[in-house]
């Protein structure tokens, strides 16, 4: 089955700063890798994902890229702001046949923006 | 519609207890999941119904059983639960054609008593 890694597990960065949180897959079959944001105390939100067949994408402050010969894909938020603070979810994913996503996720980021 | 809805949003039970959560969604999702996310850890995948069909986590045990009625509502039934099944349970939907990504509920955070 899939194993995803993620790095690191806790991360501060001063507001204004840019954040980099790195992910690791071990099933070349995995086609789509999304990012979710938790809260304390809050459901997973899905913030940018990526499919296999791009490199990068961008959605304003944040940026997925994905290189698949490495396995391995990361999450860029630049211009930090304290409202970024929360734990981060990396997961991959092989979507079948019936559209169905079994997710794998990663162990997660702690962010901490710091005024 | 674009939520997922969970009920109850907090359970309290003993271990004798029988339960259910509930879970419905009028996206047109045609998958849907049932996460367990324990403190400071990532979901962990129970169970996903997916065009009427089954499919489980292997690890998960039998006094966990999920019921899906029809293809906007997925019930998690409990019975003779243990204290380690404190948890937070999360249920997502997927996939509308052309989309990606789950949906997830709010949760329902379980204390086994």
């Amino acid at each position: 089955g899939e194993n995803v890694e993620q790095h690191p597990s806790t991360l501060s960065v001063q507001e204004g700063d840019s954040a980099v949180i790195k992910c690791t897959y071990s099933d070349s079959a995995s086609n789509y890798f999304p990012w979710y944001k938790q809260e304390l105390g809050k459901r997973p939100q899905l913030i940018i994902d990526i499919r296999s067949n791009v490199g990068e994408k961008k959605d304003q402050r944040i940026a997925v890229t994905l290189n698949k010969t490495a396995k391995h894909f990361s999450l860029h938020i630049t211009e930090t702001q304290p409202e970024d603070s929360a734990v981060y979810f990396c997961a991959a994913t092989l979507v079948g046949d019936f559209g169905n996503e079994k997710l794998t996720f990663g162990t997660g980021t702690r962010l901490t923006i710091i005024p | 519609d674009t939520e997922v809805t969970q009920t109850p949003k907090h359970l309290v039970m003993g271990m004798t207890n029988k339960k259910s959560l509930k879970c419905e969604q009028h996206m047109g999702h045609r998958a849907m999941y049932w996460y367990k996310q324990k403190a400071k850890k990532p979901p962990e995948l129970m169970f996903v119904y997916s065009y009427e069909k089954l499919s489980i986590n292997e690890s998960v045990p039998s006094r966990f059983s999920p019921e899906c009625p029809n293809s906007s509502l997925l019930n998690l039934h409990l019975h003779a639960l243990q204290p380690e099944d404190s948890a937070l349970y999360l249920c997502a939907s997927s996939y509308r054609t052309g989309d990606y990504g789950y949906t997830f509920g709010s949760g329902t955070r379980l204390t086994v008593v």
